[in-house]
């Protein structure tokens, strides 16, 4: 079975500090995706990456960075959190060719005070 | 925004068919249907996809209009453990996997 796991599932962080989100997919999937879920807005895309090394934004990428130095591995980056980016973070991959069944990881719940 | 449309929340009764409506009417010719499905906090799992033809896998069946402007999610026998957020997304042949997830459906299996 494919697997992405994430690095937490609970994250408790104060305003201003920098947060890694680590999120690792075992299936040698080339795009991996960072989404950001907030209740009654659904999953919104932040980042996402086609190959090592590339990004692209998605539709909120604002406040987040990425990394992306192997391929099995994506990190989203706060550079400085802040309370409105207290929510749900979500991690995905996919082969390529095969577009229409993204693989999620559990989730990481995190909270900015 | 999402290119779907979506009833917030249906009931179902446990062991009874559960019928999700989906309203695309502005779906291109190159776009697929896709459902997948959020069971309270897990990540979102894929459940089947579709360009004209209905489909079926082991979790549900997909019916699409011959017009492709809606299409329905069948489970054909629900069971509590289908409780969830049902997502129905219409994205490109190829789009390499940022699909657009709109704010789904809630479906509530009773007992």
């Amino acid at each position: 079975d494919v697997k992405v796991t994430q690095s937490s599932r609970y994250l408790v962080k104060r305003t201003g500090e920098k947060v890694f989100l680590e999120c690792v997919q075992d299936m040698d999937h080339e795009n991996m995706f960072w989404y950001r879920q907030d209740p009654g807005l659904g999953l919104r895309l932040i980042y996402f990456s086609y190959d090592v090394k590339m990004k692209e934004k998605g539709d909120i990428p604002e406040g987040y960075s990425v990394s992306r130095e192997k391929k099995e591995r994506f990190s989203l980056i706060l550079e400085s959190a802040s309370t409105n980016q207290t929510s749900m973070y979500l991690c995905a991959s996919i082969a390529t060719g095969q577009a229409y069944e993204q693989y999620f990881g559990p989730g990481t719940r995190l909270t900015v005070t | 925004d999402a290119k779907t449309t979506q009833p917030p929340s249906m009931d179902c009764a446990e062991g009874r068919a559960a019928n999700l409506p989906c309203n695309h009417s502005t779906i291109s010719g190159n776009e697929y249907v896709y459902w997948y499905r959020q069971i309270h906090s897990q990540g979102p799992q894929y459940i089947i996809h579709g360009l004209k033809n209905n489909e079926t896998n082991e979790m549900a069946s997909l019916i699409i209009t011959e017009d492709r402007k809606s299409s329905t999610l069948i489970l054909p026998h629900a069971t509590l453990r289908d409780t969830a957020v049902y997502y129905c997304i219409v994205s490109p042949e190829g789009s390499q996997g940022n699909l657009i997830f709109g704010k789904g459906t809630k479906l509530s299996v009773k007992p």
